[in-house]
């Protein structure tokens, strides 16, 4: 079972850069990680994924090492609408394997 | 709005009572999945169908629970003879199948039973 570890919570301030690392123990060969945002009362919503080395969307960016077994995701400049859970679910089979993901507050 | 819709948003019922909730996929995806999540917890995985086939379903649903995709178009979750331990938050989440395997999630049913 593909399950990852992320911290409970992290708090930062509005302007800042926010890292959260997951860590992908027993991830898969053909596994992507995904990262995903979750705002109360609404589903979770999809950041970004890569494979593996360096991918950046329009909202964040996504640092994955060679080996795999972790995985960094970065918020530049954050603001106060990306308080919110972010999830770096597992995977088993078609299954996403989702921990309580990490509370991120942003204070300003 | 081309994203997953699930209706309804909310459902008061009462112990004992059936419910059954709807999710209407991208309309290009294939694959279908039921989520089930409480407060402080991450999504618990219920069940999956590619196209109309149900392909797996969680050991720890019940048989209370029935999923089913006609056509492999909408899903219908339905749960019976509610208990309260039943009050959640069920989402579902739709994808295609091609490398990297996102899926994408519909704003979520939220079920109260009292």
């Amino acid at each position: 079972l593909a399950k990852t570890t992320q911290p409970i919570s992290m708090d930062s301030y509005e302007g800042q850069e926010v890292n959260i690392t997951c860590s992908h123990n027993n991830i898969a060969t053909n596994d992507y990680i995904t990262w995903y945002q979750q705002f109360p009362s609404q589903g979770p919503r999809f950041i970004i994924q890569g494979y593996k080395t360096k991918v950046t969307n329009e909202v964040a960016s996504l640092f994955i090492p060679a080996d795999r077994k972790s995985s960094t995701l970065s918020l530049p400049r954050v603001s106060l609408s990306d308080t919110a859970v972010y999830y770096c679910p597992g995977h088993s089979n078609y299954q996403l394997i989702w921990g309580a993901g990490t509370k991120l507050i942003i204070k300003p | 709005d081309t994203g997953v819709s699930q209706d309804p948003r909310h459902k008061i019922t009462k112990r004992g009572q059936n419910v059954t909730f709807r999710c209407d996929p991208i309309s290009e995806h294939n694959r279908l999945y039921w989520y089930r999540q409480t407060l402080g917890q991450g999504p618990e995985f219920l069940t999956y169908f590619q196209n109309e086939a149900q392909l797996e379903k969680s050991r720890l649903l019940s048989d209370r629970f029935s999923a089913e995709r006609p056509k492999g178009s909408f899903s219908t979750l339905e749960i019976q003879r509610t208990e309260q331990g039943d009050s959640a938050m069920y989402l579902c989440a739709s994808s295609y199948t091609t490398g990297g395997e996102t899926q994408y999630f519909g704003p979520g049913t939220r079920l109260l039973v009292l």
